[in-house]
């Protein structure tokens, strides 16, 4: 069954540096979005994406956010100068459709700032 | 802006109980809403998407009905086993075709 994968699973750095988180897709779905969800609390709207351009994003993704999809297949969430209230799990999701599309979610990234 | 409030927030009980989870939402326009699973440090699983056309949708021991008029989605679950246990987290889709996430609800089913 096809799925949304991440990478990758864990990762710690330390504050001020920048963190690439990976994300495959479903190969047929056209829509993606990145999610975080700190310890605790709820999950959180970042970014959508559609046609190679940020379609929707959250007042939480600020100018230290960045997103792409450099190859066709991989969807990157970049982190520039990380902040200790950046660690989270970051989840990366697609859809088929924008309105009625189901929506699938990978496993997450876990994103640890020293 | 779209608040999405479940309740109960955590719930125990003994296996074998049918059990229903709430999720209520502010805007009655939504274009659909869809229940998820996730277990401790995991991702999403989704479980049932229910378009805003619809009443209700089923799968295995899992019901979803969803009533707009009054701004509430149920999930019933039929028969709990300890394997249901959980967090179970709803999320709405409006016109800005972003869903919005409810807190969830904590479900342990003991044996």
């Amino acid at each position: 069954e096809p799925e949304v994968t991440q990478t990758p699973s864990h990762q710690v750095t330390q504050m001020g540096q920048e963190v690439i988180l990976r994300c495959v897709p479903i190969s047929n779905h056209l829509y993606f979005y990145w999610y975080r969800q700190i310890l605790g609390q709820k999950v959180e709207f970042l970014v959508s994406f559609y046609n190679n351009e940020i379609s929707e994003k959250s007042e939480i993704f600020d100018d230290q956010f960045s997103v792409e999809r450099p190859d066709g297949s991989n969807f990157t969430l970049k982190i520039r100068s990380t902040k200790l209230e950046d660690s989270a799990m970051y989840f990366c999701a697609s859809s088929r459709d924008r309105g009625t599309g189901e929506l699938f979610f990978g496993e997450g990234s876990r994103l640890t700032v020293l | 802006k779209q608040e999405v409030t479940q309740i109960p927030a955590a719930l125990s009980v003994p296996e074998g109980e049918n059990l229903v989870l709430n999720c209520s939402f502010t805007d009655s326009a939504i274009y659909n809403l869809q229940w998820f699973r996730q277990d401790p440090g995991k991702g999403l699983t989704s479980l049932l998407l229910i378009q805003s056309s619809q009443r209700e949708q089923t799968s295995g021991r899992l019901n979803a009905s969803l009533d707009k008029s009054s701004g509430r989605s149920t999930l019933y679950i039929a028969a709990s086993q300890p394997g249901d246990s959980a967090t179970y987290l709803c999320a709405v889709r409006l016109g800005s075709y972003i869903p919005t996430f409810g807190r969830g609800t904590s479900l342990i089913v003991h044996p």
